[in-house]
């Protein structure tokens, strides 16, 4: 079966106190991507890759690290945590030129303290 | 600068009549459409698409048309059942990237 897996799917912690929300998939998709669902802003992005080892800004990058060394995993990191980044993480991945196929991890509500 | 929009944050139709979800969009380098469906507690699923080159693409009970004058395109249900009721997002991509562009969603409630 098809599956995007985000962890946690929820997660509380305090502003500062590093955190790394895991997203994988066994699609073996090239791309992959990260956005955040905020009331009345819809769903921005982070961060994308188009492949391993490379990794592009969205039109939301700051507070935010992601790395992408292997296929199958990509994780959002938030080295120091501030209340503004409390959201509705979702991962998505795709095969590059076919844009029916981005699928949509099941999201992480973030709330930072 | 929001580039795709979709300027009714709700909508309320009763089962068995039309829905119709609008979109506008910014951008004249979109040239690739799409409709997402999301439930609560639950990631987006694709919907349905278009491509600058079609004005109107069909999928059973959904479907999408494309004014490309306008820059404008909408999201017609027929007929509206109550399962329908979810928040839709317009998303848009360039003919030169891959990453969608979303509107606001639009959140709508198909009553019995």
């Amino acid at each position: 079966e098809a599956q995007v897996t985000q962890n946690p799917r929820y997660l509380i912690t305090v502003t500062g106190k590093k955190l790394t929300v895991t997203c994988s998939q066994n699609m073996n998709h090239e791309y992959m991507s990260w956005y955040r669902q905020d009331p009345g802003l819809g769903l921005r992005q982070i961060y994308y890759s188009m492949n391993v080892e490379v990794t592009d800004k969205g039109d939301v990058p700051e507070g935010y690290k992601v790395s992408r060394k292997e296929k199958r995993n990509f994780p959002l990191i938030l080295e120091s945590p501030s209340p503004n980044q409390t959201s509705l993480y979702f991962c998505a991945t795709g095969v590059p030129g076919n844009t029916d196929t981005q699928y949509f991890g099941p999201g992480t509500r973030l709330t930072v303290l | 600068d929001q580039q795709v929009k979709q300027n009714s944050p709700s909508l309320s139709v009763q089962e068995g009549r039309i829905s119709i979800l609008n979109c506008d969009y910014t951008n004249s380098m979109f040239d690739y459409f799409l409709w997402y469906k999301k439930y609560p507690a639950e990631g987006p699923t694709f919907l349905i698409s278009i491509s600058s080159i079609k004005d109107k693409n069909e999928d059973g009970r959904f479907t999408v048309f494309l004014n490309k004058s306008a820059k404008h395109l909408s999201l017609h249900i027929v007929p509206s059942q109550p399962g329908d009721s979810a928040v839709y997002f317009c998303a848009a991509i360039s003919n030169s990237g891959y990453a969608l562009n979303f509107g606001k969603g639009t959140s709508l409630l198909v009553t019995p």
